[in-house]
């Protein structure tokens, strides 16, 4: 069954460094979207991609974050200037039609 | 604005016991619905999903899910859990005007032998 993998699985970075989270969406997905869970809190949404440009954002999207898909395949996440309460689990997720979203295993993200 | 609400926070349930995991949520247009299970040090796993049609939903593993719009529900149940269903699952809302989903707070069953 086709799945959605993410690199790394964990990371750890220290507070102000760039990190580059990579995600292989499901290959005849067309909506991408990024996910995360800080420690014991809920899934929260971040952003989806259709189209080769962001539809969607949330509040803790901003100017720090931004997403790319270089390459046709590969979709990422970049933190610019890492800070501690960035620290969570990154979920990268595609679908086909928009109603169905299938979630990746998580990037660990810890900032020190 | 969509919310979703899972009352429990945790469900402990001994092996062989139904379960039900409570869902509510709140939206002003029409909705797609999910329950998501994410088992321990592991991602999120669809479990079941309502889109539209048959209001009651089922998975390959026994759960199953009846969309109830009077109540605005989707809870989650199963008639006989195992060990290995011990694991946290999520409620998500999705709906027509948005590609995003909106999660609860997740509920933690843990299976007792």
């Amino acid at each position: 069954e086709p799945e959605v993998t993410q690199t790394p699985s964990h990371q750890v970075t220290q507070m102000g460094q760039e990190v580059i989270l990579r995600c292989v969406p499901i290959s005849n997905h067309l909506y991408f979207y990024w996910y995360r869970q800080i420690l014991g809190q809920k899934v929260e949404f971040l952003v989806s991609f259709y189209n080769n440009e962001i539809s969607e954002k949330s509040e803790i999207f901003d100017d720090q974050f931004s997403v790319e898909r270089p390459d046709g395949s590969n979709f990422t996440l970049k933190i610019r200037s890492t800070k501690l309460e960035d620290s969570a689990m990154y979920f990268c997720a595609s679908a086909l039609s928009g109603d169905t979203i299938y979630f990746g295993e998580g990037s660990w993200l810890t900032v020190v | 604005a969509q919310s979703v609400t899972q009352l429990d926070s945790q469900v402990p349930v001994f092996e062989e016991a139904p379960v039900e995991l409570r869902c509510n949520y709140s939206s002003s247009v029409s909705v797609y619905l999910f329950w998501y299970v994410q088992y321990p040090n592991q991602g999120l796993q669809l479990l079941l999903k309502y889109l539209s049609g048959s209001t009651l939903v089922e998975s390959i593993n026994g759960f199953e899910a009846e969309f109830n719009k009077s109540q605005t529900s989707f809870h989650l149940r199963k008639p006989s859990v195992h060990i290995s269903d011990t694991a946290e699952y999520f409620c998500a809302v999705g709906g027509v005007d948005t590609d995003k989903l909106i999660f609860g707070t997740g509920t933690r069953l843990q299976v007792f032998p």
